[in-house]
């Protein structure tokens, strides 16, 4: 199984300010989606084959790394971003997603 | 516009059985894999269970592997999650989730928004 490990758990940060999330994978991978999830409802895709926007999503969402070393930033924070993101990979069975990065504000 | 509504969740003891539906509408449904997701109460996002837009592959959690049974039916554009033998430890929102292909590609672009199962004695 691969294993996904996110970092920081936590992030505190002000509207307005750069957002960096890692996630990193137990065995290279080429295949890793992106979500975050506000309280209450359901997660929503974000970023796709490491650095692909889904459909609507706005461009300060940015995907990028590769191998076992992957980033989401988020270059100016905005109130609706808050949440909470979680990476995952698609490259082999069993599908497995990080423990995910609450991003709170500062 | 993608819809997809999940429903059959509720309380049901230890050994218990119980199964979820995911009805689904604005898209071409058998052109698409469908999984199901679940999230223990203030955990994350844990993968399930995966079914080919044909439903002829189907992939398991080791943690539900001959408990749970995924299928679908493409006439009713509903998926299904048949889940036996349930534990505490099942206790989760499950989310049923679109896929971006029929088969591989499997991140998920369209979400649920999620049944409860509870289980407890």
């Amino acid at each position: 199984e691969i294993v996904m490990t996110q970092s920081p758990a936590t992030l505190s940060v002000s509207p307005g300010e750069r957002a960096t999330l890692s996630c990193r994978a137990s065995q290279t991978v080429t295949n890793l989606a992106w979500y975050h999830q506000k309280p209450g409802q359901a997660p929503r895709l974000l970023i796709y084959d490491a650095s692909t926007r889904a459909t609507g999503v706005p461009a300060r969402f940015s995907g990028s790394g590769s191998g076992t070393e992957f980033t989401l930033t988020i270059s100016s924070l905005q109130s609706e971003d808050f949440a909470v993101y979680y990476c995952q990979q698609y490259n082999k069975w069993p599908l497995t997603f990080g423990g995910g990065t609450k991003v709170e504000i500062k | 516009e993608v819809q997809l509504v999940e429903s059959g969740g509720g309380l049901v003891q230890p050994g218990g059985s119980l199964r979820l539906s995911c009805a689904a509408s604005g898209f071409s449904f058998s052109s698409y894999a469908m999984t199901w997701v679940r999230q223990a109460p203030g955990m994350g996002l844990e993968w399930v269970s995966t079914i080919t837009g044909s439903g002829g592959s189907t992939y398991y959690a080791d943690s539900v592997k001959g408990r749970f049974t995924i299928s679908r039916d493409n006439s009713k554009n509903t998926l299904y999650l048949q889940m036996n033998s349930l534990r505490v430890e099942d206790t989760a929102v499950y989310y049923c989730a679109k896929g971006r292909a029929a088969a591989g590609s499997f991140y998920f672009d369209f979400w649920g928004q999620g049944t409860l199962v509870t289980v407890s004695s």
